[in-house]
């Protein structure tokens, strides 16, 4: 079976623009979850979302914003990009919500601001 | 979630067992014990996770305490593909993982 896949892979963006990534879950995996990971760090929650309806977040602005699809994919939304939005941003999926649901990774998004 | 304290990092050598420790003395009773581990430029890889009894897959076995303040992962035959950052993480939240710092394991031949 297909892991968590992102995309894109990488990206390049300036100062003030906005950008969509994109996640797509495990088949049968209706929960997304959204971290954001800075270089030298651990990854750190922004969303999650469990049939379609957003469950938790994280310590982020409003420039960020999710949203979940009748197909359980995801998108993940910044606005207004700042030089400290660069880093690496992950998808995990996971069957459902629960703390007993181990959440799988894909291998993110790194996204640059220049 | 609790505050877990994992060392900055370890050696272990390729072929040995690799024991890795974790602290979690404020662990509540609902938090189940979660092991990530991160290869450079991928994303984090589910290992493990427990409870209170010891678990084992095919890829590591976790030991707890039997007061559950404290847990190690155990990697049998450590290779040189398990040279990672590796995180533990006690959860209690339904929806989010709290990563810390984590151990940087290098498996040297």
């Amino acid at each position: 079976d297909a892991g968590v896949t992102q995309s894109p892979t990488h990206l390049i963006k300036t100062r003030g623009q906005h950008v969509t990534l994109r996640c797509s879950p495990i088949s049968g995996h209706k929960s997304v979850s959204w971290y954001q990971q800075v270089l030298g760090q651990g990854p750190q929650f922004i969303f999650q979302y469990y049939e379609k309806e957003e469950r938790g977040r994280g310590n982020f602005p409003d420039r960020f914003s999710a949203r979940q699809f009748p197909n359980y994919s995801s998108e993940l939304n910044v606005n207004a990009l700042l030089l400290g939005d660069s880093a690496l941003y992950l998808c995990a999926s996971s069957r459902r919500g629960g703390s007993n649901q181990p959440q799988h990774f894909g291998d993110g998004t790194r996204l640059s601001i220049l | 979630d609790a505050k877990t304290t994992q060392p900055p990092s370890m050696d272990c050598a390729e072929g040995r067992a690799a024991n890795l420790p974790c602290n979690h003395s404020t662990i509540s009773g609902n938090e189940y014990v979660y092991w990530y581990r991160q290869i450079h430029s991928q994303g984090p890889q589910y290992i493990i996770h427990g409870l209170k009894n010891n678990e084992t897959n095919e890829m590591a076995s976790l030991i707890i305490t039997e007061d559950r303040k404290s847990s190690t992962l155990i990697l049998p035959h450590a290779t040189l593909r398990d040279t990672a950052v590796y995180y533990c993480i006690a959860r209690s939240n339904d929806y989010k993982l709290s990563f810390g710092a984590g151990t940087t394991v290098t498996v040297r031949a």
